[in-house]
């Protein structure tokens, strides 16, 4: 079964830093998607970036970028010039053919002014 | 473009009393979800429509859980009776390429306590 590992429950950065989240994952699928969503206190999940398992080239959008190693089964989000909206609850999920999009436990992130 | 609604966005319960939420998704999203999240978690999935068939509902209580989307539009997900154990986050999502290449649109959830 495919499943999704966030083996960091909270993570801080100072404003204007950079942070990296990590994700794991495992699959005997060579065909699939990652996303990583952010989820507010208002609790709606906001789509921050995704990326296709056959495109080698790691997808970016705006400060946020992703290191998706596939070999590695890794997928990790890097936050660059951290601010404070960005403080969240961040969920990497997957999703194939075969499978109805999997979340990870989660990484709560503070933004420190 | 509205998003996916949801309601109620709060709802306050005594055991073994029924509950019922709604959802409304994004016009033209044939496929429909409902999670569940608990407390610290991540969401996970309850069932699964393609216009209004259940394609998959493996994880969906049933002795308890009932879910229905009519005319292949708005679903509702009902609980009776409700147990302590059900307090959690009921969200709603929609999708219509299956979620493969664009992922998934949220609404923002029903927040149900269940005392």
């Amino acid at each position: 079964a495919q499943t999704v590992t966030q083996s960091q429950p909270e993570m801080s950065v100072q404003e204007a830093e950079t942070v990296t989240l990590s994700c794991t994952y495992d699959t005997s699928e060579s065909d699939y998607y990652l996303f990583w969503y952010k989820q507010p206190p208002s609790r709606q999940m906001i789509l921050v970036i995704r990326q296709e398992a056959y495109k080698q080239q790691n997808a970016t959008e705006n400060r946020f970028s992703v290191n998706f190693q596939k070999a590695a089964k890794s997928f990790s989000l890097k936050i660059s010039d951290s601010q404070l909206g960005d403080a969240a609850m961040y969920f990497c999920a997957y999703r194939s053919a075969l499978a109805d999009m999997r979340f990870g436990a989660g990484t709560r992130l503070t933004v420190k002014p | 473009e509205a998003g996916v609604v949801q309601s109620p966005r709060y709802k306050i319960i005594e055991k073994k009393q029924p509950v019922a939420f709604w959802c409304n998704p994004i016009s033209g999203h044939n496929t429909l979800y409902w999670y569940r999240q608990n407390l610290g978690q991540g969401p996970e999935l309850l069932i699964r429509y393609e216009n209004e068939e259940a394609v998959d509902d493996s994880q969906l209580p049933k002795d308890r859980f009932s879910a229905e989307r009519l005319k292949g539009v708005d679903s509702t997900l009902k609980i009776q009776p409700a147990e302590l154990g059900d307090s959690a986050v009921y969200l709603c999502a929609s999708s219509f390429d299956g979620g493969r290449i664009y992922g998934y649109t949220f609404g923002s959830g029903t927040r149900l306590t269940v005392v």
